[in-house]
């Protein structure tokens, strides 16, 4: 069982517009930054959304993060093929003498 | 251009020990704090260790504490990850990560992992 929630799936069609949620608590999101992370079958991870809402260089103006409170949210606008995959929430935990915390992961189909 | 390529996985028996390395190029090693997360097959992603740029400061996951210790030597710009008492609920591929600043979960390098499969 994963410390920040996230759905285990999601799904919207070309051009549309689709939201990931990831629920944690006061101790990790409520506290820290939050990050999310693609993961296209068979390949490592790839950073989308940093310190909230932060996009690295290179990843397209469509990804888009926020939060609020001890919840964050990764959007997706103008949906593509291509953006069918796993997404991960993370963000640091401040209990336990500090540990890094990632969601479930929620998997997102492209209909 | 940054690159990290881990090795040293393969198949250990229960009980058993390994050590992960994870080489890295095309940055500066010293300044950068460094993580290793790992992915149990069909899986999600689990935060497993993490190790200041300098002053030696890590961190552990529950699961791992006690069991695992991380490390680097700068002078040879590699991270990492000894494992003891291996059990099978390790099996899983192994990535070290680069931490952009700050929070070690702010990943924005990965390598391409090196699988462990802990079978007897």
């Amino acid at each position: 069982q994963s410390v920040l929630t996230q759905p285990p799936s999601a799904s919207g069609t070309p051009g549309q517009r689709v939201t990931i949620s990831c629920s944690g608590s006061s101790s990790n999101i409520g506290s820290n930054t939050v990050n999310w992370y693609q993961q296209l079958p068979g390949t490592a991870p790839k950073l989308l959304i940093y310190n909230n809402n932060q996009r690295p260089s290179g990843v397209p103006d469509r990804f888009s993060g926020s939060k609020s409170g001890t919840s964050a949210s990764l959007t997706i606008s103008g949906l593509q093929s291509e953006d069918e995959a796993d997404y991960y929430c993370a963000a640091w935990d401040d209990s336990l003498n500090g540990r890094g915390v990632f969601g479930g992961g929620t998997k997102l189909t492209v209909l | 251009e940054v690159h990290l390529v881990e090795s040293g996985g393969g198949l250990i028996q229960p009980g058993g020990s390994l050590r992960l390395s994870c080489a890295a190029s095309g940055f500066t090693f010293s300044s950068y704090a460094m993580s290793w997360v790992r992915q149990a097959p069909g899986k999600g992603l689990e935060w497993v260790s993490a190790l200041s740029s300098s002053v030696g400061v890590t961190y552990y996951a529950v699961s791992v504490r006690g069991r695992f210790s991380i490390s680097r030597d700068n002078s040879k710009n590699t991270l990492y990850l000894q494992m003891n008492s291996l059990g099978a609920e390790d099996t899983a591929v192994y990535y070290c990560a680069k931490v952009i600043s700050g929070w070690y979960t702010d990943l924005d390098y990965w390598g391409q992992g090196t699988l462990v499969t802990v079978s007897s």
